[in-house]
Parts: C-alpha cells; structure tokens; sequence
C-alpha cells in the first residue's frame, strides 16, 4: 500500500520562511505533488515533483529525493494568506493518494 | 489553470433520502474524473475513479452501491449518495485529471459540496 507523514501543524511568523516535511512509504513511486486547501474551500496544487531536486515556483519550492522516501515543501516570505492545510500526495496508478496534511499558522 | 464546478455547493437533507452532486469540467474535456470525501481537520480520501463511457472503480471499503457514479459524458460525472445517513455528512469533492503535452498529470479540484444529513 501506500502511506504518507508530514507534522499536523506549523506555526511562523509573517515574512520568515517555513519547510513542511513529508515522507512516504509506496511500492511504485510516480511523483510527489503538492496542494493547498483554505478553510472550507477546494485543493489547489501548488507543485509537483517527479525526479529528484527542487522545484522553483514564485514563494514556493518543493524539494524530493526518491532513495530517502522523502520530500518537503518550502514557503518563503510567509504572508497571512498562506495560512491553510498543505497536503503532500502520491501519485500511482492514476490516482492521488493524500497525506494528513499540515495545518499552517501564520502569526503576525 | 482547468477550470471544475460542483453542484450544489451545499445541501441538508432528511435521513433515507437520495443526493446527487454533479461534477463539471468547464473549458476542457476530462475522461477521468475523481470523487474525494473530507471530514473536518481531515485528509481527503479517494471514493472512486469515474471514467466516462464506463463503469467507476471504487477504492477499498467503499459501497458502491451507495455511492452510485455515472460519468455519461467527457465534462460531466455525478455522485448519488443513496439512502443518506448522519453518518454520510461530509464534504465531498470531485477533480479532474489533465494530461498535458509533457504527459503531466495535474489533478484539478472543484470548490466541493457540503452534505448535512439531518
């Protein structure tokens, strides 16, 4: 089967920069994406990584490396907007398998 | 970024009725679709893939009876949540897969419908 890890909740302040972890355990390994849910809204992705790097998109980076199952997301120059739940998910087979998420606080 | 509608955005309804959410893509055509449920402060979880023009998988521990979905055309897929229960209350939200000239999938997520079984 396949199972992911990331912390249930970071907390920063405004302008600093966070990283949110995200290990997962997966027989077949087709990429590692990326996605930001607001408070009662939809997923939106954010980023998207199939090989081994980082990936530079605007504030946000996502970093993988495939031989340590692991990968994280990094937000830089925190803004209040950026509070939200961040899901690492898997992709295989076609479908998205999700983690729990991480509950991101941005303090002023 | 593809655009995905749901409808409707929310609904409460009586124990033992029927439900049915629609899933639209609305600028591209989308031969996989997928339905999500979400509890509060949780994941989400994957209920089924809905492929158009034939029958949806649905992922382990799902009724599919229950959950009854049609995928008739390449922009519409619905779930019918029969003979809901409290139990059935949640957020369900669908995505469509697009597959770009890269072969990249990118998964996009409708705004999602809220169900209330009273």
């Amino acid at each position: 089967g396949q199972s992911l890890e990331q912390p249930s909740e970071v907390t920063a302040v405004e302008g600093a920069i966070v990283q949110i972890n995200c290990t997962y355990q997966t027989s077949g390994f087709y990429g590692l994406s990326w996605y930001q849910q607001h408070d009662g809204g939809a997923p939106t992705f954010l980023s998207y990584n199939a090989l081994d790097g980082l990936e530079e998109t605007g504030r946000f980076s996502s970093f993988l490396s495939r031989s340590d199952s692991y990968g994280y997301l990094l937000l830089q120059e925190l803004q209040m907007k950026d509070s939200a739940s961040y899901f690492c998910a898997l992709r295989g087979g076609g479908k998205l398998i999700f983690g729990q998420g991480t509950e991101l606080s941005v303090k002023p | 970024g593809a655009v995905v509608s749901q409808h409707p955005s929310w609904v409460i309804c009586k124990s033992g009725t029927s439900v049915k959410i629609e899933c639209r893509s609305l600028d591209f055509q989308a031969t996989t679709m997928f339905w999500y449920r979400q509890f509060p402060k949780q994941s989400l979880m994957l209920m089924a893939t809905s492929n158009e023009g034939s029958k949806a998988t649905y992922e382990q521990g799902v009724e599919k009876d229950k959950f009854l979905i049609n995928h008739a055309s390449l922009t519409l897929s619905t779930l019918t949540v029969t003979s809901a229960h409290p139990e059935d209350s949640s957020f369900y939200i669908c995505s469509a897969r697009v597959t770009d000239y890269h072969l990249q999938e990118t998964q996009y997520f409708g705004p999602g419908t809220r169900l209330l079984v009273l």
